[in-house]
C-alpha cells in the first residue's frame, strides 16, 4: 500500500471555477501534510502546509485536513490557466516525507 | 538570495560512463536529499544526507552514489551501474530531516543517455 495515494487526472476546470484536488494517506501517525505546485519541465514549489484538522487559507488557496478520514484536500478558488499544473501531495512520517505521483490540473480559458 | 543550485540543467551521458552532478545551498539547511522523478512515478528518493559526512541510501540507492563533505554541498554521482539513468534528478534541502517547513527544491537536472 502507497503512503500517498492521488488521483493522477487529468483535470479539467474552466476559468473561474473551483478545483478540488484530494490526496488520501494511509498512516495516521503522519503529522504533517504539504502541497507542492510543479510546472513541466520545473521543480516543485510549495504552496501550503497544514498539520491541524480543519481549513486553512492563503489567497486562493484552501487547505483541508481530516485526520479521521485520513485524506488532505486543496481547493484552488477563481481558477486561473496560470494554475494549470501537476499538484503534488506529500506527508511527513517520522523524519520522511512521501510524496504522490501528483494530479494534473488544466485551467481552460 | 538563498536557495539551492543545482548545474548542469541538462546533461547528456554516454552507455558506460559516470557522470555527477552538482547541488549546492547557502539556506544553511543541515538536511539535503535527492529525488528522481520519471513520468507517472511521482518523486522516488535515491540518497539523504542529515549531517556533513553521513549519508542514507533512499529507495532506489542501486547505481547511484553522493558524498556530503561539506555542509553546502550533495554531488550525486550516476554510476555506470545504473541501467536506466534517463530522469529528470531533484535536489532538495531542509532545515533537519522531517522538519515542518517542508522541502527547498533546486531547479533539476534533466539526464538523458545517449
Amino acid at each position: 500500500q502507497k503512503e500517498v495515494e492521488q488521483n493522477s487526472g487529468p483535470l479539467s476546470v474552466p476559468e473561474g471555477a473551483i478545483a478540488s484536488l484530494n490526496c488520501t494517506y494511509s498512516d495516521r501517525g503522519s503529522q504533517s501534510f504539504f502541497w507542492y505546485r510543479q510546472y513541466s519541465g520545473k521543480s516543485p514549489e510549495l504552496i501550503m502546509f497544514i498539520y491541524s484538522n480543519g481549513d486553512k487559507e492563503d489567497g486562493r488557496f484552501t487547505a483541508q485536513l481530516n485526520k479521521a478520514s485520513q485524506y488532505v484536500s486543496l481547493l484552488i478558488r477563481d481558477s486561473q490557466p496560470s494554475d494549470s499544473a501537476t499538484y503534488l501531495c506529500a506527508v511527513v512520517k517520522g523524519n520522511q516525507f512521501y510524496f504522490g505521483t501528483g494530479t494534473s490540473l488544466t485551467v481552460i480559458p | 538570495d538563498g536557495g539551492i543550485t543545482q548545474s548542469p540543467k541538462y546533461l547528456f551521458r554516454k552507455e558506460g560512463q559516470n557522470v555527477t552532478l552538482s547541488c549546492e545551498q547557502n539556506l544553511n539547511h543541515d538536511a539535503m536529499y535527492w529525488y528522481r522523478q520519471d513520468p507517472g512515478q511521482g518523486l522516488r528518493l535515491i540518497y539523504y544526507s542529515q549531517i556533513v559526512n553521513d549519508f542514507q541510501k533512499g529507495d532506489i540507492a542501486e547505481g547511484y552514489s553522493v558524498s556530503r563533505e561539506k555542509k553546502e554541498s550533495f554531488p550525486l554521482t550516476v554510476t555506470s551501474a545504473q541501467k536506466n539513468p534517463t530522469a529528470f534528478y531533484l535536489c532538495a534541502s531542509s532545515p533537519w530531516q522531517g522538519a515542518k517547513d517542508g522541502y527547498t527544491f533546486g531547479s533539476g537536472t534533466r539526464l538523458t543517455v545517449v
